[in-house]
């Protein structure tokens, strides 16, 4: 098993543009998540899934979109990228409830200019 | 909301030193508690958890946790670290009967002089 993969690992953007940060998981696993890292102040969740067709807000939602269309994949988008959005995007899943064991990915670097 | 406090934000230790990491959470219910550590450059991996039974769990590489509800903590301890522990370490908790969410720490950063 791959685990959670995300691409791409590293990505500079320019204020305004758009991206989609991929993260695909190969366990089945019905529940996926999205958090951004900041120095001080740990993971901060951003959006969620509990299943293909369903996703909802975290804490900190604002600038960005979710879908789930298979249980598989869970993109995360930007939608006009902002300096305030420069972080470290994980992206993880988890088998069984939303507060289980969470299987991490290795990371998306972004950096918004 | 839940919360989780580690007060320690950066740790410096000599190797063989023992360590304890503070963990506390403001919810008084029933509580999944989990511990992470994210090595230099890598994602985060599942140290420990704790979701019932016996109080003090054992996780990876000689890294144990002991929930205290009375004092609403779940303390990281090793006896003797190594230079090989250098690492930010997190502490995340979930409520049960709430949303289910994990909430994280801020972190402390352990730095190992050899």
């Amino acid at each position: 098993n791959a685990g959670v993969t995300q691409t791409p690992k590293f990505q500079v953007l320019k204020t305004g543009q758009s991206m989609t940060l991929q993260c695909a998981q190969d366990m089945n696993h019905e529940y996926m998540s999205w958090y951004r890292q900041d120095p001080g102040m740990g993971l901060r969740l951003i959006h969620y899934s509990v299943g293909a067709g369903i996703t909802d807000q975290g804490e900190v939602p604002n600038g960005y979109n979710v879908s789930r269309s298979t249980t598989e994949d869970f993109p995360l988008r930007l939608l006009s990228a902002a300096p305030s959005q420069t972080s470290v995007y994980f992206c993880a899943s988890t088998l069984g409830s939303l507060g289980g064991e969470q299987y991490f990915g290795p990371g998306t670097r972004l950096t918004v200019t | 909301a839940q919360s989780v406090s580690q007060h320690n934000h950066h740790v410096i230790l000599s190797e063989a030193a023992s360590l304890e990491l503070g963990c506390n959470y403001s919810y008084g219910g029933t509580v999944n508690l989990f511990w992470y550590v994210q090595y230099p450059g890598q994602h985060l991996q599942l140290l420990l958890k704790y979701f019932s039974g016996d109080p003090l769990v054992k996780g990876i590489k000689g890294f144990e946790a002991e929930f205290i509800k009375s004092k609403f903590s779940f303390n990281l301890r090793k006896p003797s670290v190594q230079w090989s522990d250098t690492a930010e370490y997190f502490c995340a908790v979930n409520d049960l009967f709430g949303n289910e969410k994990l909430t994280f720490g801020t972190g402390t950063r352990l730095t190992i002089i050899p």
